[in-house]
């Protein structure tokens, strides 16, 4: 079953400090997604991962396929990070996402 | 890069009224095309997808409908709106496993 599991659901930080989420996955992907939607709605593509690692800014996002893990880092956190973020799949042969539940990030100042 | 145009942005209905929303992209050919619907608090659920012109695939029995009679054109319909249909319809968009994101609608049914 293609199934996507987050962590932490929410995370509250102080200013500055580096954050981690955790996404696992069941089966083999063609692509890991990293999304963050702010408390508009409005959904930005973050990451798309299939294998290694990337950085973009403050956000760095990696994947390790063998163990079906990916993370989530941001450094130097700032209270505009606050935002949910999700993790989504693509699993091998589907042609649809499956998406965590997404982490509640708040960053205080 | 692509880019999708939603509208409207926001809308509020009575129950039992008609629904349309229309999504448009461009910057792409044949993209893969979703309507998902996310209710307060909760999770994206998706409601359609579609890989081309005419090919709709329904995830969850409803009162919505979806078609896509243009390559880059979903459109997100309704007869008749119940109060459990409020919610973010966001309308999405995938080629070679980018994915790209409307600005959503917000729709109110009273």
């Amino acid at each position: 079953k293609n199934e996507v599991e987050q962590s932490p659901q929410n995370l509250t930080a102080q200013e500055g400090e580096f954050i981690t989420i955790n996404c696992s996955y069941s089966v083999g992907i063609s692509a890991l997604h990293w999304l963050q939607q702010h408390p508009g709605g409005g959904i930005v593509s973050l990451f798309m991962l299939s294998s290694g690692k990337k950085k973009h800014g403050r956000l760095i996002a990696t994947i390790n396929i063998q163990e079906k893990h990916s993370s989530l880092h941001i450094t130097a956190s700032h209270p505009r990070d606050s935002a949910v973020y999700i993790c989504a799949a693509m699993f091998q042969g589907a042609q649809k996402l499956v998406f965590g539940q997404g982490t509640r990030l708040t960053i205080n100042p | 890069s692509q880019t999708i145009h939603q509208w409207p942005a926001t809308l509020v209905q009575p129950v039992g009224s008609p629904l349309s929303l229309e999504c448009t992209v461009e910057g792409t050919s044949n993209p893969n095309l979703y309507w998902y619907r996310q209710a307060a608090g909760r999770g994206l659920q998706l409601l359609f997808y579609s890989v081309g012109i005419g090919q709709i695939s329904s995830e969850v029995p409803q009162n919505l409908s979806a078609s896509r009679p243009q390559d880059r054109q979903f459109i997100l319909s309704s007869k008749k709106l119940l109060l459990s249909d409020s919610g973010f319809y966001l309308c999405a968009s995938e080629r070679n496993n980018e994915q790209f994101f409307g600005p959503g609608t917000r729709l109110t049914v009273l």
